[in-house]
């Protein structure tokens, strides 16, 4: 299985300020790679995938980049509502797998 | 507007069984592949199971193989996860998701708890 190493784990900030959170993949796997958002009492959201497509709706302020092992979410200009946990996911083989989450929290 | 709808989670003993449900609604379900991803207390997301459009392929992660089994009922627009002889580390809680051909899941239901505990 492709193992996803997420960092970090945990990450603070302000809002108005921006942020990157990195997954690194065992193996390549090309460009295959989503984002998504968890927040308490609410779906979780897919914001990125095929490593830097933003899904219908997710604000433009979200940008993914990389492409073989090593990715990157950014998020510029954090709003309020962006605090929550983040997780890859490899979507290149299968079993699909995740990473094990970072958690944004307000400073 | 895609809705997912888990349901009949709950307190299970270790080595009894257990059926889950999602009811989806808002898109042609027989069009899409359909998952569940469960996530353990305090825990990051792992896929449990897949089942194509039609039902005639299915795939689990190896811990789950043979305990689970993933069905969907395209005329009620349900998706079904039963599991038998539970373990104490099948504790989570569990999401039914809308895969996309290129494998990632772009609609997620809000999730049912399933704790499996004497």
């Amino acid at each position: 299985d492709v193992q996803m190493t997420q960092s970090p784990s945990n990450l603070a900030a302000s809002p108005g300020e921006s942020v990157s959170i990195n997954c690194k993949a065992s193996k390549s796997i090309s460009k295959y790679l989503a984002w998504y958002q968890q927040k308490p009492g609410k779906a979780n959201k897919l914001l990125i995938y095929s490593g830097s497509t933003l899904q219908s709706g997710t604000p433009s302020r979200f940008s993914g980049s990389g492409s073989g092992t090593d990715f990157t979410l950014t998020i510029r200009n954090l709003e309020p509502e962006d605090f929550g946990l983040y997780y890859c996911q490899q979507h290149n083989e299968y079993p699909p797998t995740f990473g094990a989450g970072t958690k944004l929290e307000l400073k | 507007e895609v809705q997912l709808v888990e349901s009949g989670g709950g307190l299970v003993q270790p080595g009894r069984s257990m059926k889950l449900s999602c009811a989806a609604s808002g898109f042609t379900f027989n069009n899409y592949d359909m998952a569940w991803v469960c996530q353990a207390p305090k825990k990051g997301l792992e896929w449990v199971a897949t089942i194509s459009y039609d039902g005639s392929s299915t795939y689990y992660r190896d811990s789950v193989k043979g305990r689970f089994t993933i069905s969907r009922d395209n005329a009620k627009s349900t998706l079904y996860l039963q599991m038998d002889s539970l373990r104490s580390e099948d504790t989570a809680t569990y999401y039914c998701a809308r895969r996309d051909w290129e494998s990632y899941f772009d609609y997620w239901g809000q999730g049912v708890m399933v704790t499996v505990s004497s």
